[in-house]
């Protein structure tokens, strides 16, 4: 089964309006992380915002929010006021335990977000 | 703060050489990752190291695939021989912890392998 699932290969998004990424999880650890990076087409992976499992209230990062809902295992990531430079792919990530002591990181396949002027 | 350094930047062999890439995490990360990330995916964990042991290997081809971390600094990932199927983005990261906390890993600019 897939650890993160991120189910927009795709998304466009008008300039200065707000945009949601979708994410969902799975994950039997009751102990974990949920991180969004962003990747332009230079390459390098850029963390943005971090949601802890026993956080109570959303990650807000600047124009970056989480809409954490645990109970339905998603983490969506919130554009507000979007520009131009938002232009990259977005991972969705988890954090869990996965064997003895070692903490993985599992990434999503992606969705690719295109802001148009 | 210096950031995760990768060399080299782009490297194109043929199928069946050997490349060998170099990883010098963030000073005082216990932990360093090498990831894979094949054209239009997300990154694939190859192997983890918790200072200079391995905590995760579990997807690395270890038939053609090595990986080491002497003193529990610096990093390097081996492919021998190369497929053509190793062409990726092979992506270094490292964090300060990776048992008690959840805390952000950080990436270099990773390695572009292209193997004709």
């Amino acid at each position: 089964a897939q650890k993160i699932t991120q189910t927009q290969p795709g998304m466009f998004v008008q300039e200065k309006e707000a945009v949601t990424l979708d994410c969902t999880y799975d994950t039997s650890d009751p102990s974990y992380g949920l991180f969004w990076y962003k990747q332009p087409s230079s390459g390098e992976m850029i963390f943005l915002i971090y949601q802890g499992s026993y956080d109570q209230q959303n990650a807000t990062e600047g124009r970056y929010s989480l809409n954490f809902q645990k109970a339905r295992k998603s983490a969506n990531l919130v554009i507000s006021a979007s520009q131009l430079g938002d232009s990259a792919m977005y991972f969705c990530a988890m954090r869990e335990r996965a064997s003895g002591s070692a903490r993985q990181l599992t990434f999503g396949s992606g969705t690719q977000l295109t802001v148009l002027p | 703060e210096a950031g995760v350094a990768q060399s080299p930047r782009y490297k194109i062999i043929e199928k069946r050489q050997s490349v060998a890439f170099w990883c010098n995490p963030i000073s005082g990360h216990a932990t360093l990752y090498w990831y894979q990330q094949i054209l239009g995916q997300g990154p694939k964990l190859l192997i983890q190291f918790q200072n200079n042991g391995v905590v995760d290997d579990s997807q690395l081809p270890k038939d053609r695939f090595s990986a080491e971390r002497l003193k529990g600094v610096d990093s390097t990932l081996k492919i021998q021989p190369a497929k053509l199927e190793d062409s990726a983005v092979y992506l270094c990261a490292s964090s300060k912890r990776g048992t008690a906390e959840v805390t952000e890993a950080f990436f270099g600019q990773g390695t572009r392998l292209t193997v004709v």
